[in-house]
This record gives structure tokens, C-alpha cells and sequence, in this order.
């Protein structure tokens, strides 16, 4: 079956520019999470969506990063003013809640090249 | 906050067995997981213990909890180089807010 994907796959922009990151989570997937990665690095929780509650917004690292999720499906992560320490991959993984394990299944990424 | 901590590189010869290393702090973690990330894919999960069991086998893999250490370890037999790649740590609290909290990954490299 289809997986989680992402578009756009990579994305190129000026300092100052708004982007957004699209998300399609596996169908039935109540659960919702977008991370980034940097190079080096671990993976570092933005947000996370669960049904109709409202989103857990802990890990947005400043106010210029936002994230929607319409009709419990698709999902878009907005950045604002880009700044080159935003360059990074945002990977966007799904989870079925209440299955056996709480397996995340993770889409193959958005990597972002703010120059 | 939870922590996980992993080793940042490991190399080792094809066929060998690969032991990977994690520790962990948060003593109500409930899941564990093993995900895997090919260069340029996101992460796909390889296996998954929970608390309660100190075992788990599935083919080639093997993982081993320690609980009361807070050490779980993933040992991979006959490694191929197919088998190099990024291998991450992770867990979830049940009594929590079901986000993980993942290491920061194990680069994995098989040299013929």
C-alpha cells in the first residue's frame, strides 16, 4: 500500500523566503509527527498531531515555524523568513494510534537549502 | 527530559556479527524500537521490544533489553554491506505523550 509521502522532495530558497512542507500520511493514520535533521544529527521532534486534540507544539524552535493538519489527513509545515540554519531535512512520519506498537512510519523527507 | 544515547560510528567486516549499542533514562519507557536509514530515505523501522520482555529475534536480528541498566543493544548476524547505514534508537513512555524520543543514530559501516 502507499506509504507517507512528502513533497516537495527538495527545496531550494532565499534567506527571508515563507516555505511550505507538504505531508501525506498513511491513510487511517490518526497520528501525525514532523522532525528535522540536520546533517550530523539526531532526530529533533517540531510537532505532533493526534485525531482532533490539539497539537503538541513543544518542539517548534521558534514562532516562524508553524504546522496545519486539515480534515485529520494531510498535514503542511510552514517556516517563515527562512534562515540558513533552518537548512535541514524534515522527515514527516505517521502512526496508527492504539496499534501494537506505536510504530512511526516515516516518509522519505523534505531536505530544505535555505541560501 | 528522557535521553537516548548511542554510539556515533561503528565498522565492521562482512559477515561479521555488528552490536549496537543504546542507553536510555526514562526507567517508564514502555516501547523500544530499532529504526534504519538508508542515505537519502527517511526511517523505516527494523524491530520493536517491549519493556516487559529481555529478547527479541526476528532473522538476523537479535535485541537485547537490560532493563534495569536501561541498555538495549541490537546485534545484527552475517552483516552485508547492505546492512551500512544509520541505525537509530528509540522509545516511548505509555504514560506520556507517545512522541520518542530517538538517538542521535550509529553510522554503520561494512567493509568487504
Amino acid at each position: 500500500g502507499a506509504g507517507v509521502s512528502q513533497s516537495p522532495s527538495n527545496k531550494v530558497t532565499e534567506k527571508g523566503k515563507d516555505v511550505e512542507l507538504r505531508c501525506d500520511p498513511i491513510s487511517g493514520h490518526t497520528a501525525l509527527y514532523w522532525y528535522r535533521q540536520s546533517l550530523g544529527q539526531g532526530l529533533e521532534f517540531l510537532i505532533y498531531f493526534q485525531g482532533n486534540s490539539a497539537p503538541d507544539k513543544s518542539g517548534l524552535p521558534s514562532d516562524r515555524f508553524s504546522a496545519e493538519r486539515t480534515g485529520g489527513s494531510v498535514s503542511t509545515l510552514t517556516i517563515q523568513r527562512t534562515q540558513q540554519e533552518d537548512s535541514a531535512v524534515y522527515l514527516c512520519a505517521s502512526s496508527l494510534w492504539g496499534g501494537e506498537s506505536y510504530e512511526q512510519y516515516f516518509g522519505p523527507g523534505t531536505r530544505l537549502t535555505v541560501t | 527530559g528522557e535521553d537516548v544515547e548511542q554510539s556515533l560510528f561503528l565498522s565492521v567486516r562482512e559477515g561479521d556479527s555488528s552490536v549496537i549499542n543504546c542507553t536510555y533514562t526514562d526507567s517508564s519507557s514502555t516501547y523500544l524500537y530499532w529504526y534504519k536509514q538508508e542515505p537519502g530515505a527517511g526511517l523505516q523501522l527494523l524491530t520493536y521490544i517491549f519493556s516487559n520482555m529481555d529478547m527479541k529475534q526476528d532473522q538476523r536480528l537479535t535485541v537485547l533489553l537490560n532493563k534495569k541498566d536501561k541498555h538495549l543493544s541490537l546485534r545484527i548476524a552475517d552483516t552485508q554491506t547492505g546492512d551500512s547505514a544509520i541505525y537509530f534508537c528509540a522509545e516511548i513512555s505509555s504514560g506520556g505523550s507517545y512522541i520518542p524520543t530517538f538517538g542521535r543514530g550509529t553510522s554503520l559501516i561494512v567493509h568487504p
